[in-house]
């Protein structure tokens, strides 16, 4: 069965503390994804990657950079949290090659910066 | 650059009725793909249907069936037999078929609530 995890279901840190939030997929797929998710603005694409090493910005990259060092790995790093980045985070992967595939979800991460 | 719209905030239906939830978007590629997921309240996100811009033919996945109207640039999702467990945000999704494989851009939701 396809599988994506993240590290935890929810997390709670103080402004300025430096965040990690982590991917796993078990699926051999190329893409990996991080969004934000806030009502009523849907889900908003903060970046993706398509193989080891290789990001791209989305559309709402500030105050977050990510690290893909292995194929089923892919991590989110808020270098300074701030309270703005209290949301819902959803990682999300898929394959390359077959591109009328589904992008599989993990649980997502509820993050409250205080 | 892509655009989708869902204009209901917020849907109400009746255990076992019909429901059509509104999807139009905006693309100026001529290849694409449009999606629907489920999320309920646990969060996570749930795959419904797919379906293809040169598609002939409308997607449909047990009561779920997509209304493509190419021409209207509209893909509403209609659900059959409404159950308590449809409850749940609504999302339709849509991405480019000759570009990165994987890049989606998403609607803001339909929040449905089925009633007993």
């Amino acid at each position: 069965d396809v599988k994506v995890t993240q590290s935890s279901r929810y997390l709670v840190k103080r402004t300025g503390e430096k965040v990690f939030l982590e991917c796993v997929q078990d699926m051999d797929h190329e893409n990996m994804f991080w969004y934000r998710q806030d009502p009523g603005l849907g889900l908003r694409l903060i970046y993706f990657s398509y193989d080891v090493k290789m990001k791209e910005k989305g559309d709402i990259p500030e105050g977050y950079s990510v690290s893909r060092e292995k194929k089923e790995r892919f991590s989110l790093i808020l270098e300074s949290a701030s309270t703005n980045q209290t949301s819902m985070y959803l990682c999300a992967s898929s394959h390359y090659a077959r591109s009328t595939d589904t992008q599989y979800f993990g649980p997502g991460t509820r993050l409250t910066v205080l | 650059a892509q655009k989708i719209t869902q204009t209901q905030p917020g849907m109400f239906v009746q255990e076992k009725e019909a429901v059509t939830l509104d999807c139009t978007y905006d693309t100026s590629d001529p290849s694409y793909g449009l999606f629907w997921y489920k999320q309920p309240s646990s969060g996570e996100m749930i795959f419904l249907i797919y379906q293809g811009s040169y598609d002939q033919q409308n997607a449909t996945e047990g009561r779920y069936s997509l209304n493509f109207q190419k021409a209207r640039k509209s893909a509403n999702l209609v659900i059959s037999a409404s159950q308590l467990g449809d409850s749940a945000m609504y999302f339709c999704a849509m991405r480019d078929l000759n570009t990165n494989a994987g890049k989606s851009t998403f609607g803001d939701g339909t929040t449905l609530t089925v009633k007993p």
